[in-house]
């Protein structure tokens, strides 16, 4: 079974700039998450899909970061502008009740923001 | 809210060693109670889990007992080997909720 899969694997922008991440759930997984994790803190949760309605949100700092799920599989993440703080691995992670809710996670996106 | 301390790292050990990082929790309810691992350029990965009070995680040769007296979930392991070298971080989630809190992580490293 092909696990969470995420690209790019790392990511260098400039303050200001627009960045984006993809993720594939593992195959069937109706609920997905975004992670942002901070060099030394665990992963902080942003984002939580069930299919493709968002279930919590309330972590997501609206004014710059958003992330869909248009088809309830494949799912985008973006930062528009960047601010150096967002530097971060961002995370990705899929589960789904046959597997008692446990998630699985992607490799992540190593994001630097100069 | 919900939060998990865990012990800072990093923690040095040499091969064989016996390994105990611990962890506390505070939440309402009855959380179920994670240790996730995470090697070196990849991903978290499940390591064990407990749902309810007295319940005891294994897997790997590591351990953890869920105490709710002392709302801790300290993860132990008899004799570690280099390639347990890695970042562990124990996590909560609430009952009914599918959102993971995590602690700060605890980076290990074993030495031959």
């Amino acid at each position: 079974e092909a696990g969470v899969a995420q690209s790019p694997r790392y990511k260098i922008i400039e303050k200001r700039q627009s960045v984006a991440f993809w993720c594939n759930p593992i195959s069937g997984h109706a609920t997905l998450y975004w992670y942002q994790q901070i060099l030394g803190q665990g992963p902080k949760l942003l984002i939580q899909f069930q299919n493709n309605g968002v279930v919590d949100d309330s972590q997501l700092p609206k004014d710059r970061f958003s992330a869909e799920r248009l088809k309830g599989v494949d799912s985008t993440l973006k930062i528009q502008p960047a601010k150096l703080e967002d530097s971060a691995v961002y995370l990705c992670a899929s589960s789904s009740p046959a597997g008692g809710n446990e998630q699985f996670f992607g490799p992540g996106t190593r994001l630097t923001v100069l | 809210g919900d939060s998990v301390t865990q012990m800072e790292g990093p923690v040095t050990l040499s091969e064989e060693a016996f390994l105990t990082i611990n962890c506390t929790y505070t939440a309402t309810g009855y959380p179920s109670l994670f240790w996730y691992v995470q090697y070196p350029g990849e991903g978290l990965q499940l390591l064990l889990k407990a749902t309810k009070a007295d319940d005891k995680g294994s897997n790997k040769g590591f351990e953890a007992t869920y105490r709710k007296e002392t709302t801790s979930f300290h993860l132990e392991k008899g004799s570690v080997q280099v390639s347990d070298s890695a970042v562990y971080f124990c996590a909560l989630r609430r009952a009914g909720s599918y959102q993971l809190t995590f602690g700060k992580g605890t980076k290990l490293s074993v030495i031959p």
